[in-house]
Order: C-alpha cells, then structure tokens, then sequence
C-alpha cells in the first residue's frame, strides 16, 4: 500500500537538542496527524493538523501543516531521553475513510 | 481522554485456529478500523466500520472477518490463523468531525 515519504528515516541526537522530522506526500490531504510509538505499543497521537499553513503546538512539540497541503512538519525542543521512539505522519482525506501513514523516523536521544 | 482498549496484548495460536481480537472504545466514535502493523511494511488497513454492522474491506482482508455488533466493539476474526499472520494488530477509532484517529495498545499475535 501507499506509505508517505518521512525524512530523516532515523536520527541521534544529543539531549537539550531540537529535532526536525518532515513528510512528504504526491497527493493533498485535509488533514495531517503525528504519531509517537514506543517499541510494543501502540501509536499515541501528538498533533492534529487541519489548515494548510497552520501551525500547533503541544508542550514541547510544534507541527505545521504544508502550505502546498502535500507536507507537514514536526520539530521537536530540548529533547529528552522519554523521547526516543518511531514518529510518524498520516494523512486522511475526508470522505475516504483511509489514513496514509508515514514510513517513520526513529529517534534515539543520547543523554 | 479517548480510550481504546483491545483483549489481549500478546497470543500465541496453532496453525489452523479461529483467532478473535476483540477491541473496545469509549467515545462513541462511528469509525472503527483494524489494521497490522510488519516491519518495513508501515501499517496495512484491514477492514474498517463506519456504523454499526457496516463494514469495509482495506488493503489486506483476505484471510480476516470482522464483526460490529455494538457501536463501541469491532472484533477480528482470523477464520484458520496461518503462519504469515504473526504480526502486530492494532484496532483504531475515529471521531467522524475531527478525523483525529486514535489506537489501542496492540495485540502481538504470534501463530506457530
């Protein structure tokens, strides 16, 4: 099936660092979600975006919804340890009933 | 808080077995989905339900039945478990203004 582009596919970064993790699609959706999975669990959601260029927030974590409605954005600050997992993207159009998901970035924080 | 709650967070099943996942949510969402999740494969949508005994087949239904008795419960059935069906199984809902999609906690099916 149809995965969204995630990019970095994964990273190390030490702690008290921003990260910047971004998808990418060839079709536009109405709406973007970012996902946090720790190993043996299920994904938990972060963010839900619904505007293109619209930009949210939640504590530590801001995403941005693409202006081109094909992208989204998701950054990361003064990262900590309980950081570390795989983070990814959906996109949904309504209507559709069918989420797309991101192939995943892993992060993995250095203390 | 969304809630959505599966029976069992590991099985192990033989070869040949009728295997149900039972998934249960609390907000009262319409949209229901079951999807497995493989490594290098992403997540691969099942089947999902937009009402009460309605029902749509994903990407993968072969070899799965789902049933909708109730709003808040979407079961999985796996008619006679094969070994290629190991996998991770997440059972997911969708309040139908938001889009937002919320998952369980997984069930890890081991078939041997």
């Amino acid at each position: 099936g149809q995965q969204l582009n995630q990019s970095p596919q994964s990273m190390f970064i030490q702690e008290g660092e921003d990260v910047s993790m971004n998808c990418t699609s060839s079709s536009i959706f109405n709406t973007w979600l970012w996902y946090k999975q720790d190993p043996g669990e299920g994904p938990v959601l972060l963010i839900a975006l619904y505007k293109a260029g619209e930009l949210t927030s939640n504590g530590r974590l801001t995403a941005q919804f693409g202006t081109t409605r094909k992208d989204s954005f998701l950054n990361i600050s003064a990262s900590i340890p309980s950081d570390v997992g795989i983070y990814f993207c959906a996109g949904y159009t309504s209507g559709t009933y069918k989420y797309i998901f991101g192939t995943g970035t892993r992060l993995k924080v250095l203390a | 808080d969304v809630k959505v709650t599966q029976s069992s967070r590991y099985l192990v099943k033989r070869t040949g077995e009728k295997v149900f996942l039972e998934c249960v949510q609390d907000m009262d969402h319409e949209n229901m989905f079951w999807y497995r999740q493989d490594p290098g494969l992403g997540l691969r949508l099942i089947y999902f339900s937009y009402d009460v005994k309605m029902k749509e087949k994903g990407d993968i239904p072969e070899g799965y039945s789902v049933s909708r008795e109730k709003k808040e419960r979407f079961s999985l059935i796996l008619e006679s478990a094969s070994t290629n069906q190991t996998s991770m199984y997440l059972c997911a809902s969708t309040e139908g203004q938001t889009y937002e999609q919320y998952f369980g906690p997984g069930t890890r099916l081991t078939v041997t």
